[in-house]
């Protein structure tokens, strides 16, 4: 597609429950990057892939959280036993080696 | 470590007049400093980039921002606000490798009739 696509747009989920979260980037990019946005704030930087590994992985808050690119492509970020403070926004981008970076709509976790 | 500061949460305007969304950073390093908006149920999406070349940079959309050393600023400006202006707009330095965004807390644009 033209941009950055991520499914689910919407996703409720129960305290406890796993998640998986999909982002389909950009034809051709090889550098992903997830962010989260809480309500009222900027996006924080999650985790960056370079190819199919991670290249930095310093912004998962624990680990709880986990993403995957295995074929440098489409990424999953998974959430095993969600929580409240969970909830977020949770942004995609792409972009060439070192290029500037653009952004999917986000998917909206909510944990309830 | 980077970090920038958005020095108003709100900023209000009538369409017509001028935009000025202010912005401080801080860098061990020369910064690249980008600033991008996000318009409701949209994704982000960049308005301009600095990147050492020339301080005065032109945008999307009317937009330009220029780099300031001396004051560590790198401010948002547009000659004449236009109703579809109005949305969330944030300014952004990153790691020399543009890997790492760091995001400013946001500043909101209301533009009126």
């Amino acid at each position: 597609g033209a941009g950055v696509s991520q499914t689910p747009s919407n996703k409720v989920t129960e305290k406890g429950k796993y998640v998986e979260l999909r982002c389909d980037p950009i034809s051709g990019h090889t550098a992903l990057y997830w962010y989260r946005q809480s309500l009222g704030q900027g996006p924080e930087f999650l985790i960056y892939f370079q190819g199919t590994g991670a290249a930095d992985d310093s912004g998962l808050p624990n680990d709880r959280f986990f993403a995957v690119r295995p074929e440098g492509s489409v990424s999953t970020l998974k959430i095993q036993r969600t929580e409240r403070g969970d909830s977020a926004v949770y942004l995609c981008a792409s972009s060439l080696s070192a290029g500037p970076q653009f952004f999917g709509p986000g998917t909206r976790l909510t944990v309830l | 470590a980077q970090s920038v500061t958005q020095l108003d949460s709100h900023v209000s305007v009538s369409e017509g007049t001028p935009v000025l969304l202010r912005c401080n950073y801080s860098s061990s390093y020369s910064p690249s400093l980008f600033w991008y908006v996000q318009h409701p149920n949209k994704g982000l999406q960049l308005l301009l980039k600095y990147t050492s070349a020339a301080t005065l940079v032109k945008g999307i959309n009317g937009f330009e921002a220029e780099f300031k050393k001396s004051e560590t600023s790198f401010h948002l400006t547009k000659p004449s606000a236009h109703m579809s202006d109005a949305a969330e707009y944030f300014c952004v330095v990153s790691d020399q490798g543009f890997q790492k965004l760091v995001f400013g807390t946001g500043t909101r644009l209301l533009v009126s009739p």
